[in-house]
Parts: structure tokens; sequence; C-alpha cells
């Protein structure tokens, strides 16, 4: 059964607006989160994280928000902007264990129209 | 040579054919790790390697074989393949895991997409 899901598998958005990215888990011991942005025939980039100990993390024109109790995450980007255009990746990890095995979700693919 | 690298970027193989996948990382990591990438799925995790020992074997079939020589280099051989392991497959690394709590993030290869035939 997958742990982190990704409902959306695709969003459209216009230049200079924000972008809203949504990431579920039913995990209850997973207390580390990442975001990745993956290009075509590249491997997935790391764009910004956030521990079970922040609920927001923000970092330049990104920012991931965490409602622990709604086991939901979310990427903020604002403005988009056309090179923003990629699939982006949720993913967790019990980072307590001392591991960090990362499971994803099956991403969201973001296209950002001039 | 930075980052993450991964030999061949394209695999073409058939079911009888044997070959290797290499991996090498220049960032000092002490944890490197194979992912299998399929249409519409999430990467799933298939090996881990911590200090190069194998500490994650996600119940992968016996004919992909993983190889860590030494930090730096990890493999994965292929051997008698299927159809249905046709994928990306992506490398990534970490800083090591160790006792108490880890927020490492995971730096990624390219991959080396493989059709098997």
């Amino acid at each position: 059964d997958q742990q982190v899901k990704q409902n959306s598998p695709s969003l459209s958005v216009q230049e200079g607006r924000i972008s809203i990215l949504n990431c579920d888990y039913t995990n209850s011991m997973f207390d580390y989160f990442l975001w990745y942005k993956k290009y075509p025939a590249e491997g997935p980039t790391f764009l910004i994280s956030i521990s079970s100990i922040k609920d927001k993390n923000e970092d330049g024109r990104f920012t991931v928000f965490l409602n622990k109790s709604a086991k939901h995450l979310s990427l903020h980007i604002v403005p988009s902007q056309p090179g923003d255009s990629a699939v982006y990746f949720c993913a967790a990890s019990e980072a307590l264990t001392g591991a960090n095995n990362l499971f994803f979700g099956t991403g969201t693919r973001l296209t950002v129209i001039p | 040579e930075t980052g993450v690298t991964q030999t061949p970027r394209h695999l073409v193989m058939g079911m009888t054919n044997k070959k290797s996948l290499k991996c090498e990382q220049h960032l000092g990591h002490n944890a490197m790790y194979w992912y299998k990438q399929s249409a519409k799925k999430p990467l799933e995790l298939m090996f881990v390697y911590n200090f190069k020992e194998q500490t994650e074997n996600n119940s992968v079939p016996s004919r992909f074989s993983p190889e860590c020589p030494n930090s730096s280099h990890l493999f994965l051989h292929l051997h008698t393949l299927q159809p249905e392991d046709s994928a990306l497959y992506l490398c990534a690394s970490s800083q090591g895991a160790s006792s108490g709590r880890v927020y490492n993030e995971q730096f990624f290869g390219p991959g080396t997409r493989l059709t098997v035939l």
C-alpha cells in the first residue's frame, strides 16, 4: 500500500501565479518530508524539506507547509515561472529510526504557462 | 565529475544477457541507493548501502544483484531479466545513517533507462 500519495497527476498554472502541490501520507511515524523536482532525462533534484517539529519552511519562492494532524503537506511556488515546469515528487522518511530510506509519491507534473 | 553519475544512460538487453549498471558519487557520502521508476508508479527503493554494508533489500528478485566495493561506487548486476523490468533505474547517495535522528536529503544521478526485449 502506498504510504505517500500525490493525488493530482498534473497541474497547470499561469506564469506569475501561485502553484500549490499537495501530498498526503499515511504513516504517522514519518517525521521528515522532502520535495524533489525532476526534469526529463535527469534525476530528481532536491528542492526543500521540513521536519515534523516545524509547520512551515521557506526558501525563496518555495514554501512547504506541514499539517501533521491531517497528514498532509503542500508545496507553494510563488510567483511561478516557466522554468518551474517539471514533475514534483513528495517524499517522506522516519528520521527518528536513524535510517534515511525515502518513500516517494507518484509525482505531479506542473506546467507553468507563459 | 561532480555529483552522482550513472553509466550507461541507456541500455537495451535481451532476457538472457548479463549487464551491469554503474553509479559513482563525488560528494563524500557514505550511503548509496538503487531505485526503480516505472511508468505511473512511485520511485521504488531497491537496495540501500550504508558505509558499504547492505542495510536494505526491498524484496527485490535475485536477478538484480547489487555490489558496493567502496563508499563511492555502486553497481547493479543484471541477469535473466524480464520485459517488466524495463524502467528507469536511479542511483542516489546521502550522508550515512547512524544512531539518532537523521535528516539527510538524497542526491540522485540521471538514471539508466533500461529496456528488456
